[in-house]
């Protein structure tokens, strides 16, 4: 069975401090993989989505960066956090075409 | 644009209540959006409730009931009776799930049922 696994599950950090969230999709090869955010009181966003190792196309400008360096691996990043980072990030995995999206348990970000 | 519009939170109700979640959308640049609801439990993660991608079919899932109405463009959620393990966030998601397309999601609707 296809897992999906996020790290940290939560976070508080610094205004001006880097970030580095982690998802891990196991038992399914080349996976496209998405990022979401979402605020306190927002809707969910997709950041960005990767379709292959080595690229990642984004979809909102936030100031966060992502990385796919593995197949079954997918980064997001920042080397300087802002307050408006705050909130909820999810990984999802889509493994064929029309399939329901599979999510992560999320990381809980506040930035201080 | 694409979008998805639902019930604004938090609703509470009554344990053995109905629930209804009303969601309307918009799909201007999909042809044939696929509609979603997914759920998220306190301390976990987003789960999929249930998913339709035909028009006019409703889907069914722990006794919740959506119908892909594209005559209204909506597709809202209900339930005949809930428990108190229905409290959760609710979210509503259209979208085609193909390449980098993923969901477009509602704000999400707390529910608090009470015992």
């Amino acid at each position: 069975a296809q897992t999906i696994h996020q790290w940290p599950v939560a976070e508080i950090k610094a205004v001006g401090s880097p970030l580095s969230l982690g998802c891990t999709i196991k038992g399914k090869s080349s996976p496209n993989l998405y990022w979401y955010w979402q605020a306190t009181g927002g809707t969910l966003q997709q950041l960005f989505y990767s379709i292959t190792v080595g690229q990642v196309e984004s979809v909102v400008q936030l100031n966060l960066s992502a990385s796919r360096p593995k197949d079954d691996q997918f980064i997001l990043s920042t080397e300087k956090l802002l307050l408006s980072h705050s909130g909820f990030y999810l990984c999802a995995w889509i493994g064929t075409p029309n399939q329901a999206p599979l999510f992560g348990e999320g990381t809980r970000l506040s930035v201080l | 644009g694409d979008s998805v519009t639902q019930t604004e939170g938090p609703v509470t109700v009554s344990e053995s209540e109905s629930l209804i979640i009303n969601c309307t959308y918009s799909a201007t640049s999909i042809a044939y959006p696929n509609l979603f609801w997914y759920v998220r439990y306190p301390g976990e993660g987003l789960q999929l409730l249930l998913k339709v991608i035909t028009a006019g079919q409703k889907g069914s899932s722990r006794g919740f009931e959506a119908t892909y109405n594209k005559e209204t463009t909506s597709f809202h959620l209900q339930k005949a009776s809930v428990q108190e393990s229905d409290s959760a966030v609710y979210y509503c998601a259209l979208g085609e799930t193909q390449g980098g397309r993923a969901l477009i999601f509602g704000t999400g609707t707390t529910v608090s049922v009470s015992p």
